[in-house]
């Protein structure tokens, strides 16, 4: 069975503060992909990034770099010089394609962390 | 694109009344899934479909709930009757779902901004 692990129920930090999101997962698939979205305050979910399990390459978008290890199984996100805008709810998925032949329809996502940035 | 469209954004009703969901996913996309988020049991995945199938629908908690693809641009989710468990935001997603190891766009599922649904 798949499942992830947001340990960090809510989290406030000042802004331009530097913040980190943890995320673990548990999986017995070899291949796979790790997700992040973004829920803001209006309540929509917002796709941030999505990494298949062959490429452990950090990457950088703006003030969001994420960190992949399998050998630790997390996906962690981290928000530089964070802003108010960045207040929202997010969540961790994973999802596997070797269980269907359709794609990675069985997205598991963990419980959310809400993030808030003080001004 | 503009994207996954729900419909209505936000619904009341009362106890017993059948309340449909509606969706329109982005154009291209082959798979369509619906979900459901609560505050005690998180974003749970009700039912998908590819290419207007139904794929898997594990999550349909009962009978009371039913969903359709007619075709390939329009879904709807189905309560029939109502009961106020039921509230929560219903959101739908599209993806253009591949098989094995995906390109830069498949299997992203890009999601609606939900229909908060209310139960009396």
């Amino acid at each position: 069975a798949q499942k992830v692990t947001q340990a960090q129920t809510e989290i406030s930090v000042v802004e331009k503060e530097d913040v980190t999101l943890d995320c673990v997962y548990e999986t017995r698939d070899t291949t796979y992909y790790l997700f992040w979205y973004k829920q803001p305050p209006s309540g929509e979910l917002v796709f941030l990034i999505r990494r298949n399990s062959f490429d452990e390459q950090n990457e950088i978008s703006g003030r969001y770099s994420w960190n992949f290890q399998k050998s630790t199984s997390s996906f962690n996100f981290t928000i530089t010089a964070s802003q108010v805008v960045d207040s929202a709810v997010y969540f961790c998925a994973l999802s596997s394609p070797e269980i269907s032949n359709f794609g990675n329809e069985k997205l598991t996502f963990g419980t959310g962390t809400r993030l808030t940035i003080i001004p | 694109d503009a994207g996954v469209i729900q419909s209505p954004r936000h619904e009341v009703t009362e106890m017993g009344q059948e309340v449909t969901l509606r969706c329109k996913p982005i154009s291209g996309h082959n798979s369509l899934f619906w979900y459901r988020q609560t505050m005690m049991r998180g974003l749970e995945l009700l039912i998908y479909f590819n290419n207007n199938v139904p794929i898997d629908d594990s999550g349909m908690p009962e009978d009371r709930f039913s969903a359709k693809m007619p075709n390939a641009s329009f879904s709807t989710l189905k309560i029939q009757p109502s009961e106020p468990r039921d509230s929560a935001v219903y959101f739908c997603a599209s993806s253009l779902g591949v098989a094995g190891l995906a390109g830069d766009e498949e299997n992203i599922q890009y999601f609606g901004a939900g229909t908060r649904l209310s139960v009396l």
